[in-house]
């Protein structure tokens, strides 16, 4: 199976600072990667897929880039909301898998 | 507006059996291939069964194959997960999630159900 690292595992930003959070897959998966957003209490939300494409109604502060197997989701200018556990996810095969996830907090 | 609410969720002794349910609603759920995702207390995102459209395909995580196994009703909008010799391992909130057929993300999420195995 593909297994994806994040890094860091958290991540202390003040707010209105920019944060960049790592994705590393052990093999290729081309472009098909998502990333997620998931607060406490609540079910995760895609944020982007295809590596770099927003989802509907995710601000442009939200930026991913990457393919192959290293990727980066960027958020510049963390606003209070943005203090959440992000998740990246491969859809190219078979089982699909998760990285562990980076908690971005409030420094 | 899209909305999955999935039921079924509780507290099983080990080695008993669960059906977890799915009712989606706002889009066009026969179009959507279906999958469970789980995720344990206060630990990361576990991918755990998928299903095609039409229900003719389905996939299943190691952990799960042979003991749990995922169905569709697409006159009912509805997915399933019926459990079988459950686990302490697999206490976790069960999400159910909609993929565009072919290489997708999961494009919507439910809110949960919690599925507790402890005796």
């Amino acid at each position: 199976e593909i297994v994806l690292t994040q890094s860091p595992a958290t991540l202390s930003v003040s707010p209105g600072e920019g944060a960049t959070l790592s994705c590393r897959a052990s093999e290729s998966v081309s472009s098909n990667l998502a990333w997620y957003q998931q607060k406490p209490g609540q079910a995760p939300r895609l944020l982007s897929s295809g590596a770099s494409t927003r989802a509907t109604g995710i601000p442009a502060r939200f930026s991913g880039s990457g393919s192959g197997a290293e990727f980066t989701l960027t958020i510049s200018s963390l606003q209070s909301e943005d203090f959440a556990v992000y998740y990246c996810q491969q859809y190219n095969k078979w089982p699909l898998t998760f990285g562990g996830g980076t908690k971005v907090e409030i420094k | 507006e899209v909305q999955l609410l999935e039921s079924g969720g509780g507290l099983v002794q080990p080695g008993g059996s669960l059906r977890l349910s799915c009712a989606a609603s706002g889009f066009t759920f026969s179009s959507y291939a279906m999958s469970w995702v789980r995720q344990a207390p206060g630990k990361g995102l576990e991918w755990v069964s998928s299903i095609s459209t039409s229900g003719s395909n389905t996939y299943y995580a190691d952990s799960v194959r042979g003991r749990f196994t995922i169905s569709r009703d697409n006159s009912k909008n509805t997915l399933y997960l019926q459990m079988y010799s459950l686990r302490a391992e697999d206490t976790a909130v069960y999400y159910c999630a909609p993929r565009s057929p072919g290489a997708n993300p999961f494009d919507y999420w439910g809110q949960g159900t919690l599925v507790t195995v402890s005796s």
